[in-house]
Order: structure tokens, then C-alpha cells, then sequence
């Protein structure tokens, strides 16, 4: 089964500055997709960012990027100029697409707080 | 015009009751999904439906029982409540099943949070 570590369980950003979250996963896998998911205090779930595996290029989304280490099974969000709004949980998932069922995986989440 | 949609957003009651928790989407998705978050904040799948047909069926106490009646719901319905259901379950839907044609992310509900007294 594959799992989803998440080291980092809070973490803190002083506004405009730059943060980097962590995500390791373990899997036997070539082909599957990863995700970032963020989670306000309004409790929503929020899609971030996706990853394809099969890509080479770390997907970009605006203030997020990730870097996408294949070989390492690492998976880290960056997000640039941090904003107040960006307070939050995030989560890390991966999804096997190994048996066409979409099952999703997710970290335990790391809560990221943006100090004015 | 909100895309996936939970009915109630809050929900309290007494052990050992019945209650249903409803969901609908208006994307047009084939594929429909349930998780629990705990108070630890973990979430884990619990359901998922494609086309009405249950494709996911996570180790999950047989109180809990999805309905699908067409593919823009699926209900959460849930017997005997006990102290541990206590949690805050999403529904989510995706455009279908993983062809590697990202069709496969997954777009969440607000949340419905069940306390269990």
C-alpha cells in the first residue's frame, strides 16, 4: 500500500516570503498522479496543484510550484510570496492509477500559519 | 451554483441514532467519493461510486451504507451513531475513472460536520 509522509506538521511564513513544504511517498509504481490540497479554516478542500508522474516538468500554478524528485519519491510545494489567505492545512495525496479506481492517499497534513 | 454540494453542513446527535448526509454535483461527473476527516485532521476514503456502481469500499463498519440513486448523488447514510463517527465527512467527485487523461482529480464538498453526542 502506498503511503504519504508529511514531516513537517506546522510550520510558519513571515508575509511576502517564501516557504517550502515537504511530501515523501512510498510506491512500486511508474505511473500515478500527485497533489496539494489546501484546507482554510473554512474547512473546504482546496485543489492546488496536480503532478503527473509520467512529466518531467514541476507543475506550476500561479505563487505554487512544486519540485517533483521522481527517483527520490519526493514531492515539496513551494509557495512565493506568502499571503495571509495562504493559512492553512495542506495536505499531500497520491493517487495510484495502477487499478483505474482513483484511490487517493493523504498525508497526515501540515499546517501553515503566514505571520503579517 | 456551488459544484458539489453536502447536506447539512452540521449535524448533532444522540448515540444509536439513524442520520443521512447528502450529496450532489451539478459538473456532470461519472465518479462520486466519501471520506472521513478525523480530529487529528486525517482523512481517509471511505466510498467511492462510478456511474452508480460502487467501485471502492474501504474497511469500513457495514453502519455505513452509500446510495447512489443517479451518478449527481451519492448519500451517506449511517445507523446505530456511535461517539467515533464523530468526524467531518467530504464528498467529492471527479470527471471519471484514471485513464491517465487527468480526468481522475478529485473536487471536494464543503464538508459536513457530525457530532455525535
Amino acid at each position: 500500500a502506498q503511503t504519504v509522509t508529511q514531516s513537517q506538521p506546522e510550520m510558519s511564513v513571515q508575509e511576502a516570503e517564501t516557504v517550502t513544504l515537504s511530501c515523501t511517498y512510498d510506491t512500486s509504481e511508474n505511473n500515478y498522479y500527485l497533489f496539494w490540497y489546501k484546507q482554510p479554516p473554512s474547512r473546504q478542500m482546496i485543489l492546488v496543484i496536480r503532478q503527473e508522474a509520467y512529466k518531467q516538468q514541476n507543475a506550476t500554478e500561479n505563487r505554487f510550484s512544486v519540485n517533483f524528485q521522481k527517483a527520490a519519491k519526493s514531492f515539496s510545494l513551494k509557495i512565493s510570496d506568502s499571503q495571509l489567505g495562504d493559512t492553512a492545512m495542506y495536505f499531500c495525496a497520491f493517487m495510484s492509477l495502477r487499478y483505474n479506481n482513483n484511490d487517493m492517499r493523504f498525508g497526515a497534513g501540515t499546517r501553515l500559519t503566514v505571520k503579517p | 451554483d456551488t459544484a458539489v454540494s453536502q447536506t447539512p453542513k452540521y449535524l448533532v446527535t444522540q448515540m444509536g441514532n439513524d442520520k443521512s448526509i447528502k450529496c450532489e454535483q451539478n459538473l456532470g461527473h461519472d465518479t462520486m467519493y466519501w471520506y472521513k476527516q478525523d480530529s487529528k485532521k486525517f482523512l481517509k476514503i471511505m466510498f467511492s461510486y462510478n456511474n452508480k456502481e460502487l467501485i471502492i469500499n474501504e474497511t469500513v463498519p457495514n453502519r455505513f451504507s452509500p446510495k447512489s440513486p443517479d451518478k449527481a448523488h451519492l448519500n451517506l447514510h449511517i445507523n446505530s451513531l456511535e461517539l467515533g463517527d464523530s468526524a467531518v465527512y467530504f464528498c467529492a467527485s471527479s470527471p471519471s475513472l484514471g485513464r491517465g487523461l487527468g480526468t481522475e482529480t478529485q473536487y471536494f464538498g464543503p464538508g459536513t460536520r457530525l457530532l455525535v453526542l
